[in-house]
């Protein structure tokens, strides 16, 4: 199993640009969520998906929109990028029934936006 | 305040020390959540905890949910403990009716060990 996999791992983006990232997980989880870690502060929820074809908004979703056509896939995108969102991003997915199911993250994305 | 607070935010231990990390929290239900992220970039999952004590190895996770405070221990600290570890509280649920929640992040506790 690959687990949760991020494409792609770096991107360099100029202001208004767009661009998507996207999440796979082969562990057939039917939760997954993004989130983006900034130094000096916690990971932050983005949006969040607690099956195929629900999506919801978490902590920080403003900038953000995303999808999740297929159960292993969440796609996060920005339409009109800005400095601000200069971050690195993290996917991640769990199984629902149980606080205690572990979240699975995937290796991150690190976006730069000049 | 934030939500959840770690301590300390830097730590720098010699091989063989035993290290403590704090964590309290002023939100959540009974349940918390200790990860390991590498100096790469990686998120692991080390403990997820709802009472009592858990071990693995060399370490070792503690919650008192009437203090609202957890404690992570390693024994033995060696170079590649190196890292920053994370508490994440399990707060209020998604969605009306759901059995999940989301977490509530601390800022990480960035741990260097010396050999």
């Amino acid at each position: 199993n690959a687990g949760v996999t991020q494409t792609p791992k770096f991107r360099v983006l100029k202001t208004g640009q767009s661009m998507t990232l996207l999440c796979a997980q082969d562990m057939n989880h039917e939760y997954m969520y993004w989130y983006r870690q900034d130094p000096g502060m916690g990971l932050r929820l983005i949006h969040y998906s607690v099956g195929e074809g629900t999506t919801a908004k978490g902590e920080v979703p403003d900038g953000y929109n995303v999808s999740r056509l297929k159960k292993q896939n969440f796609l996060l995108g920005l339409e009109s990028a800005a400095p601000s969102q200069t971050s690195v991003y993290f996917c991640a997915s769990t199984r629902a029934g149980s606080y205690l199911n572990e979240q699975f993250f995937g290796p991150g994305t690190r976006l730069t936006v000049l | 305040k934030n939500e959840v607070e770690q301590s300390p935010q830097n730590l720098t231990a010699q091989e063989g020390e035993f290290i403590t990390i704090n964590c309290s929290y002023s939100v959540g239900i009974s349940a918390l959540h200790w990860l390991q992220q590498h100096p790469g970039g990686g998120i692991v999952s080390l403990f997820m905890l709802s009472s009592g004590k858990k071990k693995h190895g060399r370490l070792i996770a503690t919650i008192n949910i009437q203090e609202k405070h957890s404690s992570l221990h390693i024994t033995a600290s060696h170079p590649r403990d190196s890292a920053v570890y994370i508490c994440a509280v399990f707060s209020r649920p998604f969605n009306s009716g759901g059995s999940n929640y989301k977490l509530t992040f601390g800022k990480g506790t960035l741990l260097t060990v010396n050999p």
